[in-house]
């Protein structure tokens, strides 16, 4: 049982589109983070969240923290194709951190 | 910031031998390091947790036996898969966070085991 199901795994859009990556549990966690990975990398931290119902926005993309801690939310505004990518949340758990399946992200010109 | 380096980036090994992957932080004390498993699209798996000076905490399904971690130091810990299989390649990635969580999860570039 994954403890952090991300939704969708795959996403493929045109150049300009919104879109919007979730990633959901049924446990608390004490902040909630959001990675990107390229290809042969280690994942680079985008956002913590920490507060419940917490807002966050870096650009175009806007991060949210559900008000109960257990789900977050990543919405792009106006995707380009920079944007393409592998899109990991993680939760910290007990001191650890534990990943979600992933988005991968595709941003067709 | 916060930086950790991770080496080697890529190896390639025969089967049965052994190879050992470094990890340090090299610019603030890393009191846990985290040892992540990544196969081809799929997502980050914890493999182990160490602190430094005590014996890593694996997860299940993770044979401690054959994942051989060492955190001698606050700033270097290593990965050492013995006895590799072809169905040990991956992407092994660490990560490292530093006393009262100052720089939080910072993560190394990783490195690509093949082993043939």
């Amino acid at each position: 049982t994954q403890l952090l199901e991300q939704s969708p795994q795959f996403l493929s859009i045109q150049e300009g589109e919104n879109l919007t990556v979730y990633c959901n549990s049924s446990s608390v966690f004490s902040s909630l983070q959001w990675y990107r990975q390229e290809p042969g990398e280690g994942p680079v931290l985008l956002v913590t969240v920490v507060t419940g119902g917490e807002v966050k926005k870096l650009k175009r993309l806007t991060f949210q923290f559900g008000d109960a801690r257990k789900d977050s939310s990543l919405h792009i505004t106006a995707a380009q194709p920079g944007d393409t990518g592998l899109y990991l949340c993680a939760g910290d758990r007990a001191q650890k951190l534990v990943f979600g399946q992933g988005t991968r992200l595709t941003i067709n010109p | 910031g916060a930086v950790v380096s991770q080496h080697p980036s890529w190896v390639i090994c025969k089967s049965g031998t052994s190879v050992k992957i470094e990890c340090r932080s090299l610019d603030f004390q890393a009191t846990t390091m985290f040892w992540y498993r990544q196969f081809p699209k799929q997502s980050l798996m914890l493999m182990a947790t160490s602190n430094e000076g005590s014996k890593a905490t694996y997860e299940q399904g993770v044979e401690k036996d054959k994942f051989l971690i060492n955190h001698a130091s606050l700033t270097l810990s290593t990965l050492t898969v013995t006895s590799a299989h072809p169905e040990d390649s991956s992407f092994y990635i660490c990560s490292a966070s530093s006393i009262q969580g100052l720089y939080g999860y910072t993560f190394g570039s990783g490195t690509r085991l093949t082993v043939v």
